[in-house]
């Protein structure tokens, strides 16, 4: 299994342009998340999907627009972005077993925002 | 809603000695804890998880930790560090009821410096 795979690893953005940050998962997890990650603030969560078609907001969603039409894959949507939103982003998937649950992480996406 | 605070913001040691990461967490339900490893300029790896049962939980190169639910800590431990843990360490909290696994709350990282 290739696990959580993110692209494009590095991007360089202007204010006020768009993109898409593409992640996929190759262990039919039902769970996908997406986390940003800024200095001494930890990772927070902007929106989370429990099933295809099921998704939902979490800590920071602002800016943010995300889709779930397959169970593999989970992009994320910078719709018109700031520099605030310079940022590293992480996509992770959750296996449930029993009466546990753990999220598997991707490698990251670095993203600037001129 | 659940916090999670680490209380170090850097922590600096010897190679071969021994360290202690420290994490605490508030929630008002019970929880499941996490910790993460996140060498330079790579994704988070789950060092290790605490669900249910024995309070120490041993995980991956060498890491434990306890669960102490009456002082609220999950302190991540190894007896003898090497130059590769060097690398940030993210404690993580979630609720146990309704699958909250994707709502992990995560602390703000401690920096481990092993250094000769």
């Amino acid at each position: 299994n290739a696990g959580v795979t993110q692209t494009p690893k590095f991007q360089v953005l202007k204010t006020g342009q768009s993109m898409t940050l593409q992640c996929a998962q190759d262990m039919n997890h039902e769970y996908m998340s997406w986390y940003r990650q800024d200095p001494g603030m930890g990772l927070r969560l902007i929106h989370y999907s429990v099933g295809a078609g099921i998704t939902d907001q979490g800590e920071v969603p602002n800016g943010y627009n995300v889709s779930r039409s397959t169970t593999e894959d989970f992009p994320l949507r910078l719709l018109s972005a700031a520099p605030s939103q310079t940022s590293v982003y992480f996509c992770a998937s959750t296996y449930r077993e029993g009466e546990g649950e753990t999220q598997y992480f991707g490698p990251g996406t670095r993203l600037l925002v001129l | 809603a659940q916090s999670v605070t680490q209380l170090d913001s850097q922590v600096p040691v010897f190679e071969e000695a021994p360290v202690e990461l420290r994490c605490n967490y508030s929630s008002s339900v019970s929880v499941y804890l996490f910790w993460y490893v996140q060498y330079p300029n790579q994704g988070l790896q789950l060092l290790l998880k605490y669900l249910s049962g024995s309070t120490l939980v041993k995980g991956i190169n060498g890491f434990e930790a306890e669960f102490n639910k009456s002082q609220t800590s999950f302190h991540l431990r190894k007896p003898s560090v090497h130059i590769s843990d060097t690398a940030e360490y993210f404690c993580a909290v979630t609720r146990t009821l309704t699958g909250g696994g994707n709502k992990l709350t995560f602390g703000t990282g401690t920096q481990l410096k092993v250094e000769l």
